[in-house]
């Protein structure tokens, strides 16, 4: 059971230049989320997803496009990259129950855009 | 809008000393919080919730949190501390009437020192 696998691990673009990041869970779980981690920031929601086929913004998601068109599949996308989007980028899924949902994420993925 | 503080950066405490890791948090209905921990370049892993009921509530590797309505916080304690403790700690919001979405704070490096 690998759980929740993200793709690549790391990754340098160079500005203007576009790329997908994929997550993976294998635990059927129906909510899927992007975060971000800077420094001294902590964990900013990016988009998330209620289930296949939907999705919603988050907190900071001006620069980024994700789907969700596989149940356990949701991609995040750059379309033209900028330093500003330099950070490590966290999947996580949950289940949807009624009650608190806790998060399984994956491993993250380091981004620098030059 | 729902929020989390976590107003310590950093905490140092002596190996085998009870530890604090202060959060606190705004939402507009009832919350459902959590804390999650991260080791070095790891993703984050679940620790403990509070969904309702006891005030006090325990997790994984010895840690408990206390929730308090009144003073919308839920601190995380352990009696006492082990170096491997030492990893960054994340307090993290959802309000109840919110289908998904989780907003976590900025995290608190904690140093145990042998």
């Amino acid at each position: 059971n690998a759980g929740v696998t993200q793709t690549p691990k790391f990754r340098v673009l160079k500005t203007g230049q576009s790329m997908t990041l994929l997550c993976a869970q294998d635990m059927n779980h129906e909510y899927m989320y992007w975060y971000r981690q800077d420094p001294g920031m902590g964990l900013r929601l990016i988009h998330y997803s209620v289930g296949e086929g939907t999705t919603a913004k988050g907190e900071v998601p001006d620069g980024y496009n994700v789907s969700r068109l596989k149940k356990q599949n949701f991609l995040l996308g750059l379309e033209s990259a900028a330093p500003s989007q330099t950070s490590v980028y966290f999947c996580a899924s949950s289940r949807s129950t009624s009650g608190a949902n806790v998060l399984t994420f994956g491993a993250g993925s380091r981004l620098t855009v030059l | 809008a729902q929020s989390v503080a976590q107003p310590e950066d950093q905490v140092n405490v002596a190996e085998g000393n009870p530890l604090t890791v202060k959060c606190t948090y705004s939402v507009s209905g009832n919350p459902y919080l959590f804390w999650y921990v991260q080791y070095p370049n790891r993703g984050l892993q679940f620790l403990l919730k509070y969904i309702t009921g006891d005030n006090l509530v325990k997790g994984s590797y010895g840690f408990e949190a206390e929730f308090n309505k009144s003073q919308t916080s839920f601190h995380l304690k352990k009696p006492s501390a082990l170096v491997s403790d030492s990893a960054l700690y994340f307090c993290a919001v959802r309000e109840v009437s919110s289908a998904s979405k989780i907003i976590f704070g900025s995290g608190t490096r904690l140093s145990i020192r042998p």
